[in-house]
């Protein structure tokens, strides 16, 4: 059972563009939310995270939107810029595990 | 500060063969992790370790797979006999827990690929 599902397998974007990223999650204990970002031959680096107490989160280009009724979350990268190419990950975990469960992957192709 | 530290990074061996990862955290972090990458989706925990104790090995295929993390510092992981689909890319992470202090932003290492053949 896939407890996180991650949509679009894979995005290419123009460059100054908007890209989304959308996740949903089925586990209600879930509350933590972390977007991860991957570059190849590179392990995931923490890029932005938000707690369902707050229903958005902005950080520099990137916006986490959270809607805890539907168990949904987004990624929001603004003016996407070539160096943004990567593969984005969400992910959902429980204060007390502590453990992430992830979904399975975007593809971002940001194309000059 | 130094990153979470693994090696190799790369390996190729025979199925029924054995390997061994070895992860490194940052100074400090209570919490390890490793985490199986098939090419293709997200990273799929196999272990937790607070300190030198198994939080969760729920996920860990323990006829063959085995991890310990002795004095609570490094770790290694282990898979004996390897079969084709165990081909991968293993990843540790570390995250700072102390007490009732609970910081849950992982860092991961560069991983292992590693190729059965």
């Amino acid at each position: 059972q896939q407890q996180v599902k991650q949509s679009p397998q894979s995005l290419i974007v123009q460059k100054g563009g908007i890209s989304i990223i959308n996740c949903a999650y089925e586990n209600t204990a879930f509350d933590y939310f972390p977007w991860y970002q991957q570059f190849p031959g590179k392990g995931p680096a923490l890029l932005i995270a938000i707690r369902p107490d707050v229903s958005e989160k902005k950080e520099g280009r990137f916006t986490i939107s959270f809607n805890k009724s539907a168990k949904q979350f987004s990624l929001h990268i603004m003016d996407s810029q070539p160096g943004d190419s990567a593969t984005y990950f969400c992910a959902a975990s429980t204060t007390n595990a502590g453990k992430s469960t992830f979904g399975d992957g975007t593809t971002l192709t940001v194309k000059p | 500060e130094a990153g979470v530290a693994q090696s190799p990074r790369y390996k190729i061996i025979e199925k029924r063969q054995s390997v061994a990862f070895w992860c490194n955290p940052i100074s400090g972090h209570a919490t390890l992790y490793w985490y199986q990458q098939i090419l293709g989706q997200g990273p799929k925990l196999l272990i937790q370790f607070q300190n030198n104790g198994v939080v969760d090995d729920s996920q860990l295929p323990k006829d063959r797979f085995s991890a310990e993390r002795l004095k609570g510092v490094d770790s290694t992981l282990k898979i004996q006999p390897a079969k084709l689909e165990d081909s991968a890319v293993y990843l540790c992470a570390s995250s700072f827990r102390s007490g009732t202090v609970k910081v849950y932003e992982q860092y991961f290492g560069p991983g292992t690929r590693l190729t059965v053949t």
